[in-house]
């Protein structure tokens, strides 16, 4: 069975540039997460999305969003992009959400963001 | 005040050494704890979970959580070279986000 997969797997960008990054879950997922990991903050959720809906929201500007498909694949987009967002974002795909997630995440290899 | 703390290290031990990695939280609603381990470049994976407290043990790993003091540890036995990569706790309740710790980077020397 195919893995989270996460495009592009780098990326380059300037500050004030929007960016939108793509995940396409383990076929069978309805869940999907997104977190964002820097050395210093560590990895730090972003938001979580089942059956096209944005369950749980973590603590970021409006500038980060989401969404989900119908075939539950997701993208995030960032806008007005500022240094700070250089980090590597994670995807996580799960069967639900609840307890269930805990057992059945998987992670993708992410997307290694540089905003110059 | 974080919700999950960890020592980033790094930990470096030589090989066959046996690690502890330790966690402490502070929500005592918390009612799932994992540990996932990251290699460079790659997304975590899922190494270990527990639901409540004491012991759990898969292969060369144990999983300890003691929610009386609100602490969460794995031990691995054995170190191998191949087990040099970041290892981040988390928590979980239900109906909210995983929580995951700074992650410690450990280095098991050959």
């Amino acid at each position: 069975k195919a893995g989270v997969t996460q495009t592009p797997r780098y990326l380059i960008k300037t500050r004030g540039q929007q960016v939108t990054l793509s995940c396409s879950p383990i076929s069978g997922h309805r869940s999907v997460s997104w977190y964002q990991q820097t050395p210093g903050q560590g990895l730090q959720f972003l938001f979580e999305y089942f059956s096209e809906t944005q369950r749980n929201k973590g603590n970021f500007p409006g500038r980060f969003s989401g969404r989900q498909f119908s075939n539950s694949r997701s993208e995030m987009n960032v806008s007005t992009l500022e240094l700070g967002d250089s980090a590597l974002y994670l995807c996580a795909s799960s069967l639900g959400i609840g307890a269930g997630r805990v057992k059945t995440q998987y992670f993708g290899p992410g997307t290694r963001l540089l905003v110059l | 005040q974080k919700e999950v703390e960890q020592d980033p290290g790094p930990l470096s031990v030589p090989e066959g050494a046996i690690v502890s990695l330790n966690c402490t939280y502070s929500n005592s609603a918390f009612q799932y704890f994992m540990w996932y381990r990251q290699y460079s470049r790659k997304g975590p994976e899922l190494l270990m979970y527990t639901y409540s407290s004491g012991n759990k043990e898969d292969g060369r790993f144990t999983a300890q959580v003691d929610k009386s003091s609100k602490y969460i540890s794995l031990f691995i036995r054995d170190s191998q070279p191949s087990d040099s990569a970041t290892y981040l706790c988390a928590t979980y309740r239900y109906g909210n986000k995983l929580v995951f710790g700074a992650g410690t980077i450990l280095r098991v020397k050959s």
